[in-house]
């Protein structure tokens, strides 16, 4: 199936680090997209990848869907304390069925 | 504009209960998804809709699960009875239609505790 490995599980950094996070899988996709989920709420889509290659930035965000089309990464520049949250990969396969990674924990220290 | 709304937002019952989750979503979206969010893990669907028809409900636990889409705005989802493993995040989600270009919205989420 279309299984997806995303690492780290779990981050601690000291606000102002940059952060990376990445998705595999061993399944093509379509699409990838990146969300942030905070705690009580459901996830919220910050970044969506259309092509194999594409790099695209969203304020402190960047995201790039790789040449493979199996892996895609996120990097979040100069952290402050509301990026806390879960960050969850998610590839699109088909029109608009998606699967999962299983989130990142990010903790940003003051 | 609202967002998709769900309701409860917190149930807690004994197993072998049944308990139901509601979900209006955004206005004018035609597709509804309905996920399930394990402790620690990212969404899994459990059924999608397109207006009021169930078009894929292949992961959807049909032995003790049910939902409906009346008319094809607010949905339900029934679980009867309720079993320990069923304890997880209810999620619903809205999209305009299926098309790959449309960002599915997600509502707060329903947690459920099954003691």
């Amino acid at each position: 199936g279309q299984q997806l490995n995303q690492s780290p599980q779990s981050m601690f950094i000291q606000e102002g680090e940059d952060v990376s996070m990445n998705c595999t899988s061993s399944s093509i996709f379509n699409t990838w997209l990146w969300y942030k989920q905070d705690p009580g709420e459901g996830p919220v889509l910050l970044i969506a990848l259309y092509k194999a290659g594409e790099l695209t930035s969203n304020g402190r965000l960047t995201a790039q869907f790789g040449i493979t089309r199996k892996d895609s990464f996120l990097n979040i520049s100069a952290s402050i304390p509301s990026d806390v949250g879960i960050y969850f990969c998610a590839g699109r396969y088909n029109n608009n069925d998606m699967r999962f990674g299983a989130g990142t924990r990010l903790t940003v220290k003051p | 504009e609202a967002g998709v709304v769900q309701s409860p937002r917190y149930k807690i019952i004994e197993k072998k209960q049944p308990v139901a989750f509601w979900c209006n979503p955004i206005s004018g979206h035609n597709t509804l998804y309905w996920y399930r969010q394990n402790l620690g893990q990212g969404p899994e669907l459990l059924i999608r809709y397109e207006n009021e028809e169930a078009v894929d409900d292949s992961q959807l636990p049909k032995d003790r699960f049910s939902a409906e889409r009346l008319k094809g705005v607010d949905s339900t989802l029934k679980i009867q009875p309720a079993e320990l493993g069923d304890s997880a995040v209810y999620l619903c989600a809205s999209s305009q239609d299926y098309s790959s270009y449309n960002e599915q919205f997600f509502g707060p989420g329903t947690r459920l505790t099954v003691l």
